[in-house]
């Protein structure tokens, strides 16, 4: 099984400014890692696909990079309605096990 | 809009079976697979299994033994069944969709809270 680590657990920004979050995969997954947006009482809704490629209707200032084992969604100016659990999730070698990380809270600081 | 809806007991009694259904509001049902996805209180994201409008199946295998998929593509519909739920499954259950385009899931429901508990 591949393991999924995010951190931070708990990321504190100010409205405004830009968020990284990191996503390390316990061996390479090559470029096939999404990150989900969740908000209590939501859906969780697709942000990046592809380690990179945003999805339908997700604002410009949401971010995916890296391959292999190593990736960064970056936010690039908070607004209130980012604040939010974020999911990584590898999907490599479908149709095996899919496996998320444990999910980072954004909270305003 | 394609939306995903949940649908089921919330509480579930050990040793018994938990059943959902997910229904789907789109013609396109036959085009993509359909998971399931849990999170138990405090806890992340687990997947559960999927399942193909053809019948073909694959599931998680920590939890294959007590787990079944169905579909009834004639009602957009597809299902769940855990048998001998322990307080362990306590959680939230999600339905989604896979696109077949990347293999990621695109769309979710927006979950349904199961409680094991006598």
């Amino acid at each position: 099984e591949i393991v999924m680590t995010q951190s931070p657990a708990t990321l504190s920004v100010s409205p405004g400014e830009r968020a990284t979050l990191s996503c390390r995969a316990s061996q390479s997954v090559s470029t096939n890692l999404a990150w989900y947006q969740h908000k209590p009482g939501q859906a969780p809704r697709l942000l990046i696909y592809g380690a990179s490629t945003r999805a339908t209707a997700i604002p410009a200032r949401f971010s995916g990079s890296g391959s292999g084992t190593e990736f960064t969604l970056t936010i690039s100016s908070l607004q209130s309605e980012d604040f939010a659990v974020y999911y990584c999730q590898q999907y490599n070698n479908w149709p095996s096990l899919y496996t998320f990380g444990q999910g980072t809270k954004l909270e305003i600081k | 809009q394609v939306q995903l809806q949940e649908s089921g007991p919330g509480l579930v009694k050990p040793s018994e079976t938990l059943s959902l259904t997910c229904t789907v509001s789109a013609d396109s049902f036959s085009s993509y697979y359909w998971g399931w996805i849990r999170q138990p209180p405090g806890k992340g994201l687990a997947y559960i299994g999927h399942i193909f409008h053809s019948g073909s199946t694959f599931y998680n295998p920590s939890l294959r033994s007590r787990v079944a998929l169905s579909v009834d593509t004639s009602k957009h519909q597809f299902s769940l069944t855990m048998h001998s739920v322990a307080a362990a499954d306590t959680a939230i259950y999600y339905c989604a969709r896979i696109t077949p385009l990347g293999w990621y899931f695109d769309l979710w429901g927006r979950g349904t809270l199961v409680t094991v508990s006598s």
